[in-house]
């Protein structure tokens, strides 16, 4: 039941936009995305919960569509440094031993070039 | 504030040899968390404390593989004996009410 993410990999010029979806084939309650950069841990970059936010951080946003079972993160105008790899983890259950537990989609390679 | 930490950040042992790791979590994070991750791949949770109880270790290979977190603070996952396989970064991350994860820098391991 790990999530889907997509595209595997994206390639952009520094100020283009990117898009990176991520899909459930379960009934989400949260979606949380991180960045991680080669041979650093993962850092947090939001958390969206069921009801369908958005939420923005700088110029990367995310929302999330709870009938679609889908979260998608926005890079608008990349920097050079937005450059690694991105990651959703999403959880099921708002109570119980699931709560808090997530499980992560495979990545999503993001490179920016000058 | 500081960050999870976790000692060693390398680690390379032969097979069938045993291995441990340490992670301090972040003050006051009542949760905590043990990652596996395979090059290319995202983290793969093995074990989840909520205090000093082990709330979902369904994914952990008991048949080698411990973990202990004494007084609800720090923790300690081992690997007895080590396989070729268990070649891999190992994640801490900890958490507070079950919120955003904050993962420490992690220890790549080596089984020759």
């Amino acid at each position: 039941q790990q999530p889907v993410q997509s595209p595997q990999a994206v390639i952009l010029r520094e100020g283009e936009d990117a898009v990176i979806n991520c899909s459930s084939s379960k009934a989400l309650y949260s979606v949380h995305w991180y960045r991680q950069k080669h041979g650093e841990a993962p850092v947090f970059l939001m958390i969206l919960l069921k009801g369908g936010e958005q939420k923005g951080h700088e110029k990367i946003s995310a929302s999330f569509n709870e009938k679609k079972q889908q979260s998608s993160l926005y890079l608008t105008a990349s920097q050079l440094s937005y450059s690694g790899t991105y990651f959703c983890g999403t959880g099921w259950e708002a109570g119980g031993t699931s709560y808090g537990k997530l499980t992560f989609g495979q990545g999503t390679i993001l490179t920016v070039h000058p | 504030e500081a960050g999870v930490v976790q000692s060693p950040r390398y680690k390379i042992i032969e097979k069938k040899q045993p291995v441990a790791f340490w992670c301090n979590p972040i003050s006051g994070h009542n949760t905590l968390y043990w990652y596996l991750q395979n090059l290319g791949q995202g983290p793969e949770l093995l074990i989840r404390y909520e205090n000093e109880e082990a709330v979902d270790d369904s994914q952990l290979p008991k048949d080698r593989f411990s973990a202990e977190r004494l007084k609800g603070v720090d923790s300690t996952l081992k690997i007895q004996p080590a396989e070729l396989g268990d070649s891999a970064v190992y994640l801490c991350a900890s958490s507070a009410q079950g919120n955003e994860q904050f993962f420490g820098p992690g220890t790549r391991l080596t089984v020759l």
